[in-house]
């Protein structure tokens, strides 16, 4: 079963647009990971955020977390032809032995 | 640039088939896990290895297994193979040391069964 489940499931922006998505999870986690992926390949890391912090940038993105919600939210700012990618939230619980528990994704094109 | 690799890039093979797919993972990296992702999922835990012994593992029937070797490197074994086990199979690893629960993911292996 997946634990984070993504909103929206497909975005669509114009190049210069700020791109928001959501994630929801369902029990108490450790930390909290974002990740992109282009064209099915691998994923790459881009934030990690703890389960003790609300809010971390890491240049164009900033990622919140509320743990009385269960819910994060990734913030692409001045979206580029080159964010286009899926974006996937996951959730670590050390209870968990530190396994990932993935939503389901976002897609996301940028238009030029 | 992760410096987690996997081996080979595609592979196909028909149902019922044996399987084996690899991952090298940068040095000191003690901990491996494998992902299974079919076509517009997120990706599922199989297992995670840690200095050569299985330490976790998700909702997958035992004819998946792993091993991991001391030299960093490890392999994911699929027997029986199913039509549903087409999917891409990513490896990630994480330091034990240094505090950081980052895990760097591999450029994965797509596995088409037929």
């Amino acid at each position: 079963s997946q634990q984070g489940e993504e909103d929206p499931q497909a975005l669509s922006i114009q190049e210069g647009e700020n791109a928001t998505m959501n994630c929801s999870y369902k029990t108490s986690i450790n930390n909290l990971q974002w990740y992109r992926q282009n064209s099915g390949r691998g994923l790459v890391h881009l934030i990690l955020i703890r389960s003790n912090e609300r809010e971390k940038h890491s240049g164009r993105l900033r990622v919140t977390l509320d743990t009385s919600k269960k819910s994060s939210s990734l913030l692409i700012t001045a979206s580029r032809a080159a964010d286009t990618a899926s974006y996937f939230c996951a959730t670590d619980r050390r209870a968990a032995g530190n396994k990932l528990t993935f939503g389901g994704g976002t897609r996301v094109l940028v238009k030029p | 640039e992760t410096g987690v690799t996997q081996s080979p890039t595609h592979l196909i093979k028909t149902r019922g088939q044996q399987v084996t797919l690899r991952c090298s993972s940068q040095s000191g990296h003690n901990t491996v896990s494998w992902y299974q992702q079919a076509l517009g999922q997120g990706p599922q835990f199989i297992f995670q290895y840690y200095r050569e012994e299985e330490n976790g593992r998700g909702n997958f029937p035992p004819r998946f297994s792993g091993l991991q070797f001391p030299n960093y490197s490890s392999e994911l074994n699929v027997n029986a193979l199913e039509l549903d086990d087409s999917a891409l199979y990513l490896c990630a690893s994480r330091p034990t040391s240094g505090g950081t629960d980052t895990q760097y993911f591999g450029p994965g292996t797509r596995l088409t069964v037929l």
